[in-house]
C-alpha cells in the first residue's frame, strides 16, 4: 500500500538557520513527489515535484529536496530559514496517471528569532 | 475565477443533520478532488473528478458521504447524518489534467464542526 512518513511533528529552527524536512515513502512502483506548503489561513501551496530526472529538484520559496531512491526518501531542505516560512510542511506522493495524491501527516515548522 | 473556492468557509452543524460543502474549481481543470484532513492528520483522499469518467470514489468513508459534479464545474460534497468524527477540513483540489505531474491546486477548505 501507499504511504509517505514524516518523522517530525514540530521542528524548531533559529532564523537564518539551515532546515531539513524528512519524508520517507512506500510505493510500488517510481512515484510522482510532491511537497506541499500550508501557511496559517491559506490553501495548500506547492512547493516543488519530483517525476524524473535530476534527483535534486528545485522549488519556490528557495527550497529544494533531493530524492534517494535507495532511501526511499524526499527531504525537503532550505539553506537559510526565514520567519515567513513559518507554516505545516506536507510530502506527498501520488501515481503517474491520475492524482490520488496520498498525504503525510505534516511537519509544523515554528521558527523563532 | 483566480483560484479555487470553497464555500462555506466555515460551517457548524448539529450531529444527525446534513451539510453540504461547494467547490468552484479553477476555469477550465477537467480534474477536481476532494479531501478530509483531521486535526493533526494529513489529507484523506475522498473523491475524484475526470472530466466525464466515472469518478474514483474509494475514499469516501461511508455511504454518508457523497459528491457530485456537473460537468467540469461546480462540485458539491454531501455528508448525511453528520457524526462528531466528521468534524474537519474539507480540502477541494481542482488540475488541468489527468497526469500524475499535473499540478493540483487547493481551496482553503470547508471547516466542518459537528457539535
Amino acid at each position: 500500500a501507499q504511504s509517505v512518513t514524516q518523522p517530525d511533528i514540530h521542528i524548531t529552527v533559529s532564523e537564518g538557520a539551515s532546515l531539513e524536512l524528512r519524508c520517507n515513502y512506500s510505493y510500488g512502483a517510481t512515484p510522482y513527489l510532491f511537497w506541499y506548503v500550508q501557511s496559517p489561513g491559506q490553501g495548500l501551496q506547492l512547493l516543488l515535484k519530483y517525476f524524473s530526472g535530476d534527483t535534486l529538484v528545485q522549488g519556490i520559496k528557495g527550497f529544494e529536496a533531493e530524492f534517494k531512491r535507495s532511501q526511499s526518501s524526499f527531504n525537503l531542505r532550505k539553506p537559510s530559514v526565514h520567519w515567513s516560512d513559518a507554516a505545516e510542511y506536507f510530502c506527498a506522493v501520488g501515481p503517474p496517471y491520475g492524482n490520488k495524491l496520498v498525504f503525510g501527516a505534516g511537519t509544523i515548522l515554528r521558527v523563532k528569532s | 475565477g483566480a483560484g479555487v473556492s470553497q464555500s462555506p468557509s466555515n460551517k457548524v452543524t448539529e450531529k444527525g443533520k446534513d451539510v453540504e460543502l461547494r467547490c468552484d474549481p479553477i476555469s477550465g481543470h477537467t480534474a477536481l478532488y476532494w479531501y478530509r484532513q483531521r486535526l493533526g492528520q494529513g489529507l484523506e483522499f475522498l473523491i475524484y473528478f475526470q472530466g466525464n469518467s466515472a469518478p474514483d470514489k474509494s475514499g469516501l468513508p461511508s455511504d454518508r458521504f457523497s459528491a457530485e459534479r456537473t460537468g467540469e464545474s461546480v462540485s458539491t460534497l454531501t455528508i448525511q447524518r453528520t457524526q462528531q468524527e466528521d468534524s474537519a477540513v474539507y480540502l477541494c483540489a481542482s488540475s488541468s489534467g489527468q497526469g500524475g505531474h499535473t499540478e493540483a491546486f487547493f481551496g482553503q477548505g470547508t471547516r466542518l464542526t459537528v457539535v
